[in-house]
């Protein structure tokens, strides 16, 4: 079945600075990779997600680049706030694309001030 | 709305009590989730339902028990349950969903705000 590793697991970062959050995964058949923020005692939240027929995708100070021969894919924050402080999944479509999200052990991103 | 709403938001239950969480959604999708998160790690899938049919049970102990009475609500029964299953249960649904033998595409997953359970 599909394996997704996630690094680091904890990063601090200077206000202001990028942030960058690698995750591969191991099944070449995964389509669909979200990447979820989770606050302390709230909900996961999409904050972007990208699709295997494109190889990055942008939202404001938030990228996700995917490359497929290497089977690995990042998020980049760039002009990282304190409110960007938080835990970050990375996610990838699971084998027999069933309605299974295989999640990386997260990220504890800290930003500094 | 891309709302999922889960109740209670908080529960304390001894081993031999029997509770139930409930999930619901109204963005029409057809499939939904049950996840357990642990402090500290990502969300451990449990239970997947696909056009109201259980499709997926990540071999989870028998006192949970998952019920999908109809495509808007999700259920999850707990009964005799021991003190790691303290945790927090996260509910979420997704727009498509396999039916029967056909293969959908996986979509993107909206979560509930979760029901923090302590087991005593």
């Amino acid at each position: 079945g599909e394996n997704v590793e996630q690094h680091p697991s904890t990063l601090s970062v200077q206000e202001g600075d990028s942030a960058v959050i690698k995750c591969t995964y191991s099944d070449s058949a995964s389509n669909y990779f979200p990447w979820y923020k989770q606050e302390l005692g709230k909900r996961p939240q999409l904050i972007i997600d990208i699709r295997s027929n494109v190889g990055e995708k942008k939202d404001q100070r938030i990228a996700v680049t995917l490359n497929k021969t290497a089977k690995h894919f990042s998020l980049h924050i760039t002009e990282t706030q304190p409110e960007d402080s938080a835990v970050y999944f990375c996610a990838a479509t699971g084998s027999n694309r069933d309605d299974k999200i295989i999640f990386g052990k997260g990220t504890r991103l800290h930003i500094l001030p | 709305d891309t709302e999922v709403t889960q109740t209670p938001k908080h529960l304390v239950m001894g081993m031999t009590n029997k509770k139930s969480l409930k999930c619901e959604q109204h963005m029409g999708h057809r499939a939904m989730y049950w996840y357990k998160q642990k402090a500290k790690k990502p969300p451990e899938l449990m239970f997947v339902y696909s056009y109201e049919k259980l499709s997926i049970n990540e071999s989870v102990p028998s006192r949970f028990s998952p019920e999908c009475p109809n495509s808007s609500l999700l259920n999850l029964h707990l009964h005799a349950l021991q003190p790691e299953d303290s945790a927090l249960y996260l509910c979420a649904s997704s727009q498509l969903g396999t039916r029967n033998s056909q293969r959908g595409n996986t979509d993107t997953q909206y979560f509930g705000p979760g029901t923090r359970l302590t087991v005593l």
